[in-house]
This record gives structure tokens, C-alpha cells and sequence, in this order.
């Protein structure tokens, strides 16, 4: 099975700062790659797919990049909406496997 | 208004049963495939299982192979988990997913979540 493994586990930053989260996994995937953005008590959000795709109504100061085993997602300037966990999801074979998740906290 | 609506969580003893429903609105459900993901209390999400829009496909996550089935009846726009066996490490919040299809291409990822449904195992 394909492991998602996501860096930093914890993420301390500033409203304005520049955030990258990194996702790798232990094989390739091509661009089968999504982001989430979950809040306490909520369910995820769908901020991005397949690896650099914004999803509709997503604001464009998130984005993806990405391909094969290593993937980013960057937030250009975090804004106090942003401070939550976020996963990346992979699919391959008919199995889709998440990272262990990135919580991003205020500063 | 697409919207998922989970139903049928709540305390079962180990070894026992339960079944998830999913109703789903504001879509054309049998379009689209369909999986349920669960989430342990503070930990991250899993992928449980997924089926197709025709329900003639399922899949499985090791981890409930052979314990857990996933059906779906478009005729009532509705899906399901049926949850056999189960055990402490099921106890989980469990939301059901739709499919993302973008101008008619399957991405692999999920865009519309339920919000969830509370599984606890224990005696």
C-alpha cells in the first residue's frame, strides 16, 4: 500500500506569512493528489485536486504543485480562516490513502 | 442545495452491528461514486470504502475487508455501510464523500462530505 507522509506535523505561523506543507509518498502516484482543509467538529474541505487544480470557490492564495512522489501546498499569504489541519489524499489502484495531517497554528 | 446526510451511528458493543445511511440531494446521485471515511477521536481521516455510481463496484480498505459492506440504492438516492464485527478500534466518526467529477473527469478526490456520523464501540 502507498504511504502519505506529510511534513511538519505541526505548524506555527503569522497572518500574511507564506506557508508550505509538503506531502511525499512512497511511490508514485502521478497527479492523483488532493488537499483538505478541516476546522474542529467539521467535516473536510476540498481545496485542491489532482496535485495543482484549485477547487471552485477556494480562494487562489492556496495552491498545488506537484507530481510523482512529492507534492506542496502553499498558502501566499495565511489569513486568520486558515489556521486549521490539512490533509493530502492520494488515490492509486483503487485505494486512496491520507497524509497524517498538518495543523497550521497561530503564532 | 447538494447536500449528504449521515444517519445510523451510536454505541454498539464489540462484535456487534450497525449500518450507516447516507441520503444524499441536490445531485444526480447515481452519476457519481461514493465513499465513506472515517475519522478516530483526534486523529486523521482514513479511507474506509467506495463504490461506484452503478453500485456494481466496491472497494476496501485492508482494515474492514471482509467485516464492512458498501451498498447504495439510487432509486433512493441513499448509500450505505453495513458494519459487521466490529471492534474498539472502529470507534470513529464516519462521513460519506462524493466522488469529484470536473466537467466530466474523474479527479479521485472528494468535494462533497456529509457531516459525519458518531460510530463508538465498546462494552
Amino acid at each position: 500500500d502507498i504511504q502519505m507522509t506529510q511534513s511538519p506535523s505541526t505548524l506555527s505561523a503569522s497572518v500574511g506569512d507564506r506557508v508550505t506543507i509538503t506531502c511525499r509518498a512512497s511511490q508514485s502516484i502521478s497527479s492523483w493528489l488532493a488537499w483538505y482543509q478541516q476546522k474542529p467538529g467539521k467535516a473536510p474541505k476540498l481545496l485542491i485536486y489532482k496535485a495543482s487544480s484549485l477547487e471552485s470557490g477556494v480562494p487562489s492564495r492556496f495552491s498545488g504543485s506537484g507530481s510523482g512522489t512529492e507534492f506542496t501546498l502553499t498558502i501566499s499569504s495565511l489569513q486568520p480562516d486558515d489556521f486549521a489541519t490539512y490533509y493530502c489524499q492520494q488515490y492509486n489502484s483503487y485505494t486512496w490513502t491520507f497524509g497524517q495531517g498538518t495543523k497550521v497554528e497561530i503564532k | 442545495e447538494v447536500q449528504l446526510l449521515e444517519s445510523g451511528g451510536g454505541l454498539v458493543q464489540p462484535g456487534g452491528s450497525l449500518r450507516l445511511s447516507c441520503a444524499a440531494s441536490g445531485f444526480t446521485f447515481s452519476s457519481y461514486a461514493m465513499s465513506w471515511v472515517r475519522q478516530a477521536p483526534g486523529k486523521g481521516l482514513e479511507w474506509v470504502s467506495a463504490i461506484s455510481g452503478s453500485g456494481g463496484s466496491t472497494y476496501y480498505a485492508d482494515s474492514v475487508k471482509g467485516r464492512f459492506t458498501i451498498s447504495r440504492d439510487n432509486s433512493k438516492n441513499t448509500l450505505y455501510l453495513q458494519m459487521n464485527s466490529l471492534r474498539a478500534e472502529d470507534t470513529a466518526v464516519y462521513y460519506c464523500a462524493k466522488g469529484a467529477t470536473i466537467f466530466g473527469v474523474v479527479t479521485y478526490a472528494f468535494d462533497i462530505w456529509g457531516q459525519g456520523t458518531m460510530v463508538t464501540v465498546s462494552s
